[in-house]
């Protein structure tokens, strides 16, 4: 499985755009990079997934450079809801998830 | 529905006793899991159904025992349980183990489990 790192913390004002970047250096080809939000006492949540370049969707954004050794989160003029922990995650055919640490996002007014 | 439910929200249970938690989810999956998370660490896989059968253990000690009644149902029986065993145990759902479509999870809200 390839291991992913993250900032385990972060701090970001209302309004402002948030990047948040994991690495995962041993992806392997049949990989897909995807992230999960989750808030006190409840489970995780799907946000967004991707292989490669750009994928983005309603809540975020994902970018993937061509190497695929990183990825990053990017999420539009946050609130402080959305604070949370994110997850970063590395999965492919036949594997089931395997969560890294997180980043603990702290959005302040 | 998009809903995955689990019952009860709390439970606090002796060491001697005997309960089940359980989940249910309506949106035709075909795999289920169930996963610990410790206060501020990452969810831990325990178990996983696919297609009703017990596909995954994760080396989880015989104290907790995996059921899937049906396609919707998934219950974690507990007995003899340690107070290390104290967590959210949370179950989720995807369309299918091993397929990249059917790899998003969706997760129930948990059971605050407390042993005492």
């Amino acid at each position: 499985l390839a291991k992913t790192t993250q900032p385990i913390s972060m701090d970001s004002y209302e309004g402002q755009e948030v990047n948040i970047t994991c690495s995962h250096n041993n992806i392997a080809t049949n990989d897909y990079i995807t992230w999960y939000q989750q808030f006190p006492s409840q489970g995780p949540r799907f946000i967004i997934q991707g292989y490669k370049t750009k994928v983005t969707n309603e809540v975020a954004s994902l970018f993937i450079p061509a190497d695929r050794k990183s990825s990053t989160l990017s999420l539009p003029r946050v609130s402080l809801s959305d604070t949370a922990v994110y997850y970063c995650l590395v999965f492919s055919y036949g594997q089931n998830f395997v969560f890294g640490p997180g980043t603990r996002l702290s959005v302040l007014p | 529905d998009t809903e995955v439910t689990q019952t009860p929200k709390h439970l606090v249970m002796g060491m001697t006793n005997k309960k089940s938690l359980k989940c249910e989810q309506h949106m035709g999956h075909r795999a289920m899991y169930w996963y610990k998370q410790k206060a501020k660490k990452p969810p831990e896989l325990m178990f996983v159904y696919s297609y009703e059968k017990l596909s995954i253990n994760e080396s989880v000690p015989s104290r907790f025992s995996p059921e899937c009644p049906n396609s919707s149902l998934l219950n974690l029986h507990l007995h003899a349980l340690q107070p290390e065993d104290s967590a959210l145990y949370l179950c989720a759902s995807s369309q299918a183990s091993g397929g990249q479509d059917g790899y998003e999870q969706y997760f129930g809200p948990g059971t605050r489990l407390t042993v005492t």
